[in-house]
């Protein structure tokens, strides 16, 4: 069965960074697109970023275009979201979702972890 | 930025009852339409892609319609396990967002 557990959320100031780690397992990691989608109460399900297979097709939502980096180890069955320069407005359960097919929808997510960005 | 409107944002409904969620697109968006169901505390779990192929062991009450820029994912027949929030999303092109979510209840 696929799993995808995120890790590195925190409570953490605004300005600072922080590092979101997904593992993968169940699947052939390196074959697939993987994407960061958050959500809040107040806006919904934000698409974030995504990375193709073989490091290519980087995309980032505009709200986080140049401060967030995406970033995949397919050594370790392993993606990663760079976060710096973090806002108030960043404040959001981050999941980590698997590609179907490089279809751009996503067909396995993890359970998500908290990032909080408050002063 | 393609926007993605959903109606209801809320409904209520009764089991066996046959139910219709709207997403339309603000540009077209062709059949590049998907539909996700959320149940409290979990994440996401895909139902339909690419506006109506059911995913994986999804029942077939569920079904999706629609193209250019109107979508409806319908549910017949409801069952207790249906009453969940429902997001429409789309994957034309960067960024894929996501309508405001329809939440269905007894």
């Amino acid at each position: 069965d696929v799993q995808l557990v995120e890790s590195g959320g925190d409570l953490v100031q605004p300005g600072r960074s922080l590092r979101l780690s997904c593992a993968a397992s169940g699947f052939t990691f390196r074959d697939y697109a993987m994407h960061w989608v958050r959500q809040t109460p107040g806006r919904g399900l934000e698409w974030v970023s995504s990375i193709g297979w073989g490091n290519n097709n980087i995309r980032y939502a505009d709200s986080v275009k140049g401060r967030f980096t995406i970033s995949r180890d397919d050594a370790k069955n392993s993606l990663y979201l760079q976060m710096n320069s973090l806002r108030v407005e960043d404040t959001a359960l981050y999941y980590c979702a698997k590609d179907m097919d490089s279809g751009e929808y996503f067909d396995s997510w993890g359970q998500g972890t908290l990032v909080t960005v408050s002063s | 930025d393609i926007q993605m409107t959903q109606s209801p944002s809320s409904l209520s409904a009764s089991i066996g009852d046959t139910v219709t969620i709207t997403c339309r697109a603000s540009q077209t968006i062709h059949n590049y339409l998907n539909w996700y169901q959320q149940k409290p505390g979990k994440a996401p779990s895909l139902l339909v892609y690419t506006t109506s192929n059911l995913f994986g062991a999804v029942p077939s009450r569920f079904s999706g319609s629609g193209s250019g820029t109107d979508f409806t994912l319908t549910i017949s027949s409801l069952q207790p396990e249906d009453f969940a929030t429902y997001y429409c999303q789309h994957s034309y092109r960067a960024p894929y967002t996501f309508g405001q979510g329809t939440k269905l209840d007894i």
